[in-house]
């Protein structure tokens, strides 16, 4: 079975410019999370998707956003880049139901903000 | 403040040796811990995982150690190899379908 993949693996954006990116979770899997890893904050939780509604929300300003497919595949936005959204940012998918730890990441996207 | 922390940030291991790398949380209403591996280039992966009803689990050379009383969290692995070193993050769902905190991260090194 193919993991959760991530696409674009690497981006560079300038500070204002926006970015989309996506992730295909495992097939069968009905949840997808995001998670921003910098190494001052660590993995902090953006959002989770299930069934395409936002089910969960990090304490993140309103410029992060996402959604999901019916596909369960899902993007995540963020618009009017910062500085600070430099980070490895890692989705990660579950079966569904009720929320689970044992959630499959896939290998994240590097954002390099300049 | 963050909810979910670590003792150690590095613990460098000879090979063979058992590690232990431990992990505290301060919500006494989390149910729910798990444990990451994460190695460079990779997204954290599955480890182990158990419940506030439990004190011990044991997988494949790893034990998760729950005590409840100190909010104290253990993850032993057990003849630790050189593909064990890696980030290990502990995590916790406080509650219900509230998403994963996780803690900052133990490096873990083997020395061969």
């Amino acid at each position: 079975k193919a993991g959760v993949t991530q696409t674009p693996r690497y981006l560079i954006k300038t500070r204002g410019q926006q970015v989309t990116l996506s992730c295909s979770p495992i097939s069968g899997h009905r949840s997808v999370s995001w998670y921003q890893q910098t190494p001052g904050q660590g993995l902090q939780f953006l959002f989770e998707y299930f069934s395409e509604t936002q089910r969960n929300k990090g304490n993140f300003p309103g410029r992060f956003s996402g959604r999901q497919f019916s596909n369960s595949r899902s993007e995540m936005n963020v618009s009017t880049l910062e500085l600070g959204d430099s980070a490895l940012y890692l989705c990660a998918s579950s079966p569904g139901g009720r929320t689970s730890g044992e959630q499959y990441f896939g290998p994240g996207t590097r954002l390099t903000v300049t | 403040g963050e909810s979910v922390g670590l003792h150690l940030p590095t613990l460098s291991v000879q090979e063979g040796d058992n590690s232990i790398i431990n992990c505290a949380y301060s919500n006494s209403a989390s149910d729910y811990f798990i444990w990451y591996k994460q190695e460079s280039g990779k997204g954290p992966q599955f480890i182990i995982d158990i419940r506030s009803n439990m004190d011990k689990r044991q997988g494949q050379r790893v034990t998760v150690l729950l005590n409840k009383t100190v909010k104290h969290l253990s993850l032993q692995i057990a003849a630790t190899q050189p593909g064990d070193s890696a980030v290990y993050f502990c995590a916790e769902i406080p509650s219900g379908n509230t998403p994963l905190v996780f803690g900052k991260g133990t490096r873990l090194s083997v020395i061969a």
